[in-house]
């Protein structure tokens, strides 16, 4: 089944102690990103990824890290973590931009995550 | 900057009635435009998208979302409203202007909650 997956569903942890959340997809596909969803702010782009080793900011990239070693992988690192950076994350992932075509994303199951 | 509104945080229909979703967009360049919808617990799925052509586009579960360049819109709509869709919708852009490290950036609305009732 083509997916993407998220883990840890659900997380509770306490400031300053570093975590990583696992995005990984099965579609071959070149783009992936992630999202933070907040109440009233709707989906904000944290990072993305056009390719292997090729990553770039979003709208709101501060207190996060990502890396994309391989094509299927692409984890959220929090080295930090603050109590505002509680939130629902949302990893996604679409074919790559070819000549200026924008494919549609597919998004992972989310990941609740509650920094205290 | 690119952006996207959606008005409406929350648009409430009876069933079988026509629902509208609205959504308006700011960007440089010719827009692509994508609606997904959440439902309870999950993540986001693909309805449809715009990219050129027919202004008229269909998606998924009998959506429809009519592009219209110069009132810079994009809404979503449904002919007649099931208790099923109630959801929260998002509507995303991209701009054909972005590009080096703003090749991938989507921006997405606030999103709007649509509740049908029965």
């Amino acid at each position: 089944e083509a997916q993407v997956t998220q883990n840890p569903r659900y997380l509770i942890t306490v400031t300053g102690k570093k975590l990583t959340v696992t995005c990984s997809q099965n579609m071959n596909h070149e783009y992936m990103s992630w999202y933070r969803q907040d109440p009233g702010l709707g989906l904000r782009q944290i990072y993305y990824s056009m390719n292997v080793e090729v990553t770039d900011k979003g709208d709101v990239p501060e207190g996060y890290k990502v890396s994309r070693k391989e094509k299927r992988n692409f984890p959220l690192i929090l080295e930090s973590p603050s109590p505002n950076q509680t939130s629902l994350y949302f990893c996604a992932s679409s074919l790559g931009v070819d000549r200026g075509i924008y494919n549609e994303q597919f998004f992972g199951p989310g990941t609740r995550l509650t920094v205290l | 900057a690119q952006s996207v509104a959606q008005p409406e945080d929350q648009v409430n229909v009876a069933e079988g009635n026509p629902l509208t979703v609205k959504c308006t967009y700011s960007v440089s360049g010719n827009p692509y435009l994508f609606w997904y919808v959440q439902y309870p617990n999950r993540g986001l799925q693909f309805l449809l998208k715009y990219i050129t052509g027919d202004n008229l586009v269909k998606g998924s579960y009998g959506f429809e979302a009519e592009f219209n360049k110069s009132q810079t819109s994009f809404h979503l709509k449904k002919p007649s409203a099931l208790v099923s869709d109630s959801a929260l919708y998002f509507c995303a852009v991209r701009s054909l202007a972005d590009r080096g490290s703003t090749l991938g950036r989507l921006y997405f609305g606030r999103g709007t909650q649509l509740t049908v009732w029965p």
